[in-house]
């Protein structure tokens, strides 16, 4: 079935580094890629997506690029920031359902 | 908006009680989701309805899990009786016409 598979946490970066936490997937078809982020105590939220192949979607300095040849979705970040500190999730969309990894944990120190 | 309202946000129960969590979903969108959260098993999507029909509880663990939506701006999980091992963050999220879900804050349960 289809599956997401994302890199183990948890991160700990220095401020200002470059991050990266890479997303692979599994599924039949093309589906949509997300990356929500989870603050600590709250909901998640929709941070980026892409709804095809070669898409590259972007909010709030991070961005990832819709792989089809590698099924990737890997996240990036130029300079993080102590306030990016949270749980990111990628997930596909088929059908009418999200399908989650299992999220990586990130801790930016100042 | 107000987002995505669940009630109550954080539940206490001893093993053996019935449970009703209770989810708000955005005015206007058509599909709601609820989720359970934990360490060990990370989130899992346990039903989700379109226009308050069930379409897919595969994920339900067992019975004693049920989940309704009587009308387009309500729907509740229900776990009866429920054991310490339901013990999670159950989250409820409601999609529109795009791709994107917006989860609301979950409710923390604690089975005694």
């Amino acid at each position: 079935g289809d599956s997401v598979t994302q890199m183990e946490g948890p991160v700990t970066l220095s401020e200002e580094a470059f991050l990266t936490i890479n997303c692979t997937y599994t599924a039949t078809g093309y589906p949509s890629l997300f990356w929500y982020v989870q603050y600590p105590g709250e909901g998640l939220q929709l941070l980026l997506k892409a709804t095809k192949a070669d898409d590259k979607g972007s909010n709030k300095g991070f961005e990832a690029t819709y792989r089809k040849e590698t099924t990737s979705f890997h996240l990036e970040k130029g300079s993080v920031q102590v306030s990016d500190s949270a749980v990111y999730f990628c997930a596909l969309k088929w059908g009418g359902k999200l399908i989650f990894g299992q999220g990586t944990e990130l801790s930016v120190k100042p | 908006d107000a987002g995505v309202i669940q009630s109550p946000r954080h539940e206490v129960t001893e093993m053996g009680q019935e449970v009703t969590l209770r989810c708000k979903p955005i005015s206007g969108h058509d599909y709601l989701f609820w989720y359970r959260q934990t360490m060990m098993r990370g989130l899992e999507l346990l039903i989700y309805f379109n226009n308050n029909v069930p379409i897919d509880d595969s994920g339900m663990p067992e019975d004693r899990f049920s989940a309704k939506m009587p009308n387009a701006s309500f729907s509740t999980l229900k776990i009866q009786p429920s054991e310490p091992r339901d013990s999670a963050v159950y989250f409820c999220a409601s999609s529109g016409a795009g791709n994107e879900q917006f989860f609301g804050p979950g409710t923390r349960l604690t089975v005694l």
